[in-house]
C-alpha cells in the first residue's frame, strides 16, 4: 500500500509565477490536510479537505492561495503570483476521517523555492 | 486558541544518554497529544500518541505521559542512539468526534554523537 505521494519534490519558481503542488492520499483515505513549514519553524495548518469539499480553510492566506480535492485525481494546492515569502516546505497528510483520533499520514513534502 | 510549546534545540547528546524533550500545551477541552519525528529530507512520522489524561504513549523506546494537571507531554528515552538524530515535533488535535487539524510546536532538533 503506497504511502502519501507528493509531487514535485522540489519546485523552483520566479516571483510572479504560479506554483501547483499535488498530493495523492493513501488508498482508502478521503481526507487531506495541507501544512506549511517555514525554515526553522514547525508546521502550520493551512487547509483540510474531503472529496470535493473544503472543510476547514482557517489557515489559508486570504489571497493567492487555493486548494481543491476533486472527485477524481489528486488534491492540488495552488499558489498564484508567488513571492519570496512563499518559499517553504509544503506537506500533505491524509486520513480515513473515521473517529476523532484517526492518524494523519504525511507525504515527503514539496520544497518550493521562489527566486 | 490551541498552542504547543516545546523546548528549543538543538539538543546534543552522546549515544546511550537519557533524553527529555519538554512539551506543554494550551487547549480548550481535552485534546489528543502526539509526538512526530522528521528525519532529514522526509515527511513526518507518528512516533506515539495519547488520547486522554494519564495515558502513556510508547514506541521504539520513546515514551510520553499525558499530564492534564501540568498540561504537559514530555518525550523521554532512556538510551538514545545515533539513528535517533532527527527533529521531534509535539502536536495536539481537538477531540471533536470528527477528524481535525494538528497544531504543532516549533520542533526540537536532536543530534546524537558517538
Amino acid at each position: 500500500n503506497a504511502g502519501v505521494m507528493q509531487n514535485p519534490r522540489h519546485l523552483v519558481r520566479r516571483r510572479g509565477q504560479e506554483a501547483r503542488l499535488r498530493c495523492s492520499p493513501m488508498k482508502g483515505h478521503s481526507h487531506v490536510y495541507w501544512y506549511r513549514q517555514l525554515p526553522e519553524e514547525g508546521l502550520k495548518f493551512m487547509v483540510y479537505l474531503q472529496k470535493e469539499n473544503i472543510i476547514d480553510e482557517s489557515g489559508m492566506p486570504k489571497e493567492r492561495f487555493s486548494a481543491e480535492f476533486p472527485k477524481e485525481g489528486p488534491s492540488i494546492l495552488r499558489i498564484q503570483q508567488v513571492v519570496r515569502g512563499d518559499s517553504a516546505a509544503y506537506f500533505c497528510a491524509s486520513s480515513t476521517g473515521q473517529g476523532s483520533f484517526n492518524e494523519q499520514f504525511f507525504g515527503p513534502g514539496t520544497r518550493l523555492t521562489v527566486l | 486558541g490551541n498552542s504547543v510549546t516545546q523546548m528549543e534545540g538543538p539538543v546534543t547528546l552522546s549515544e546511550e544518554a537519557f533524553l527529555t524533550i519538554n512539551c506543554t500545551y494550551t487547549a480548550t477541552g481535552y485534546p489528543s497529544l502526539f509526538w512526530y519525528v522528521q528525519y532529514p529530507g522526509e515527511g513526518l512520522q507518528l512516533l506515539l500518541k495519547a488520547t486522554k489524561a494519564d495515558d502513556k504513549g510508547s514506541n521504539k523506546g520513546f515514551e510520553a505521559t499525558y499530564r492534564k494537571e501540568t498540561t504537559s507531554f514530555h518525550l523521554e528515552k532512556g538510551s538514545v542512539q545515533v539513528s535517533d538524530s532527527a527533529v521531534y515535533f509535539c502536536a495536539l488535535s481537538r477531540n471533536t468526534g470528527t477528524a481535525s487539524k494538528l497544531t504543532f510546536g516549533t520542533g526540537t532538533r536532536l543530534q546524537v554523537t558517538l
